[in-house]
C-alpha cells in the first residue's frame, strides 16, 4: 500500500489567492490531522479528524479549513493565503487514540 | 496538559549506544509514550511506543521508568543515518477529542559523529 500521499508536493502562491492540500491514505485509518512545520521548529496541529464528517481544531487553525468527506481523504483549506502560511505542511493518520502515527511526505507551501 | 520535555540537542559517536531521555511527570495512565524521528526534508518517521514495559523493535528500544515520569530511547548502534530530530510525545489510548493530546514539541536534535 501507498500509506500516507500529499498532493502537490510543492506550491507557491500569491497573497490572497485559495488553494486545497489533498491527503490520502489507503490503510482504513479513522484518524486523520494536518500539521505545519516552520523552519527549525516542531510540528503544529492546524485540524484533525476521528472519523468519516468529522473534524475538530487543533493548536493553530485560524485562516484554514478542513473537510473529511470520505474516510480515506483529509483536505486543507486556504481560503486567502497569506505569508504567515508559508511552511510545509504535514498530513497524518492513526487508527486510533494511541496507536503509531504515519506521515505524509509533506507538501513545501510558500506565499509570496 | 501533559507534555514532554526533551534536550533540545545531543552528540553521538558513530557505532556507539545513544540514549535519549525524556522527561512526562503528568502522565496519565491512559498515555502512550511515543517516538518519532525527522531526517532533514521528510516526514517524521514512527520509531517506537510503550505504555508501562520496555519495548524493543528493530529500529530502537524504550526504556520506561517504574513511576513512568520519564523514558529512554536507545539506538544501540548509532549510524550517520540515524541523525535526525527525535520526538517524544504522549499519545492517549482513550481519546477525549482534545488536540493537546496530538501535540509534538521540538525535540532532540541527535548529531552522529563519524
Amino acid at each position: 500500500n501507498a500509506g500516507v500521499t500529499q498532493t502537490p508536493k510543492f506550491r507557491v502562491l500569491k497573497t490572497g489567492q485559495s488553494m486545497t492540500l489533498l491527503c490520502a491514505q489507503d490503510m482504513n485509518h479513522e484518524y486523520m490531522y494536518w500539521y505545519r512545520q516552520d523552519p527549525g521548529m516542531g510540528l503544529r496541529l492546524i485540524h484533525y479528524s476521528v472519523g468519516e464528517g468529522t473534524t475538530a481544531k487543533g493548536e493553530v487553525p485560524d485562516g484554514y479549513n478542513v473537510s473529511r468527506l470520505k474516510k480515506q481523504n483529509f483536505l486543507l483549506g486556504l481560503e486567502s493565503a497569506a505569508p504567515s502560511q508559508t511552511s510545509v505542511y504535514f498530513c497524518a493518520s492513526s487508527y486510533r487514540p494511541g496507536t503509531a502515527i504515519r506521515f505524509g511526505p509533506g507538501t513545501r507551501l510558500t506565499v509570496t | 496538559d501533559a507534555k514532554t520535555t526533551q534536550p533540545n540537542s545531543m552528540e553521538s559517536n558513530e557505532e556507539e549506544p545513544v540514549h535519549l531521555p525524556c522527561n512526562h511527570s503528568t502522565i496519565s495512565g491512559t498515555d502512550y509514550i511515543h517516538w518519532y524521528r525527522q531526517l532533514p526534508s521528510q516526514g517524521p518517521e514512527y520509531v517506537i511506543h510503550g505504555l508501562t514495559s520496555n519495548v524493543n523493535n528493530r529500529m530502537a528500544s524504550l526504556a520506561i521508568a517504574e513511576d513512568r515520569k520519564s523514558s529512554t530511547l536507545i539506538l544501540h548502534r548509532a549510524t550517520l543515518r540515524d541523525a535526525a530530530v527525535y520526538y517524544c510525545i504522549l499519545r492517549a489510548l482513550i481519546s477525549s477529542g482534545s488536540a493537546r493530546q496530538l501535540t509534538f514539541g521540538s525535540g532532540t536534535q541527535l548529531t552522529v559523529l563519524p
